[in-house]
C-alpha cells in the first residue's frame, strides 16, 4: 500500500512569516493529494487539494505544490495568522480507490 | 452542507465491555470510513464501507468490526474493549469513488477511554 511521510511534526512561526509542511508518498499511482486542517477540538476539514496533472494550486494565502518525479508535495502558508494554528494532515489517494493514506500530522503554532 | 454526526463525544468503558460507536451522515454518501487518531500516528483507517452491507478492512482492523445496515449509518464495534483501544475515533463519509476525487467529510470524533 501507500506510505505517506510528513515533516515536520511540529512547527512554530512568528505571525506574518511563512510556513511550509512537506509530505512524500511511495505509490507512483497516487494522483490526488488533499490537505486537511484540524483545529483544537474540532474535526479535520479540507483546505486545499491538488491532482497529479497540476504542479501548483493557490487559494489566497495557501498553496500546494506537487513534484511527481520526486513523489513529494508541500503546503505553503504565507502571512501566517494566529487562526492558522492547527494540526495539518496531508493525504494521498489513487483514482478509483476508496482509501486515503494520511500523513502523521504537523502541529503548527503561530506566535502573535 | 454535509453533516456527519457521531453518537458520543466522550465515552468511558471498562476492559472487556462491548462498545458501539455510531456515525450518521445526511448527504446520501455511498462511502463511509472509521479512523482512529493517536498523537504522532495521524489518522489510521480501521474499516470502510462503499455500500450497504459492504465493508473492507483498513490498515488496523484487529479488535474491531463494523456494521452498515442503512446507507446513512455506519457503526464501529469493539467486541471486547482493551486499554490499547483508548483513542479518538473519527468517522468520515464521501460520495462514491470515481475518476473525480471526492472530499471526505469528517464527524466531530468520539474520545473513547477504556479503563
Amino acid at each position: 500500500g501507500e506510505n505517506v511521510e510528513q515533516h515536520p511534526s511540529t512547527l512554530s512561526v512568528q505571525e506574518g512569516d511563512s510556513a511550509v509542511i512537506k509530505c512524500t508518498y511511495s505509490d507512483s499511482a497516487s494522483n490526488y493529494f488533499p490537505w486537511y486542517k484540524q483545529e483544537l477540538g474540532k474535526r479535520p476539514q479540507l483546505i486545499i487539494d491538488i491532482r497529479s496533472n497540476v504542479g501548483e494550486k493557490k487559494d489566497q494565502r495557501i498553496a500546494v505544490t506537487l513534484n511527481k518525479t520526486a513523489k513529494h508535495f508541500s503546503l505553503h502558508i504565507t502571512e501566517t495568522q494566529p487562526e492558522d494554528s492547527a494540526v495539518y494532515f496531508c493525504a494521498a489517494r489513487r483514482a478509483w480507490y476508496n482509501q486515503f493514506y494520511f500523513g502523521t500530522g504537523t502541529s503548527l503554532t503561530v506566535i502573535p | 452542507d454535509v453533516k456527519v454526526t457521531q453518537s458520543s463525544r466522550y465515552l468511558v468503558k471498562r476492559t472487556g465491555e462491548k462498545v458501539f460507536l455510531e456515525c450518521v451522515q445526511d448527504m446520501d454518501h455511498e462511502n463511509m470510513f472509521w479512523y482512529r487518531q493517536d498523537p504522532g500516528l495521524g489518522l489510521r483507517l480501521i474499516y470502510f464501507s462503499y455500500d450497504v452491507k459492504m465493508k473492507e478492512k483498513g490498515d488496523i482492523p484487529e479488535g474491531y468490526s463494523v456494521s452498515r445496515e442503512k446507507k446513512e449509518r455506519f457503526s464501529l464495534i469493539l467486541e471486547s474493549a482493551s486499554t490499547n483501544q483508548t483513542s479518538m475515533y473519527l468517522c468520515a463519509s464521501s460520495l462514491r469513488t470515481s475518476g473525480v476525487h471526492n472530499e471526505q467529510f469528517f464527524g466531530p470524533g468520539t474520545r473513547l477511554t477504556v479503563l
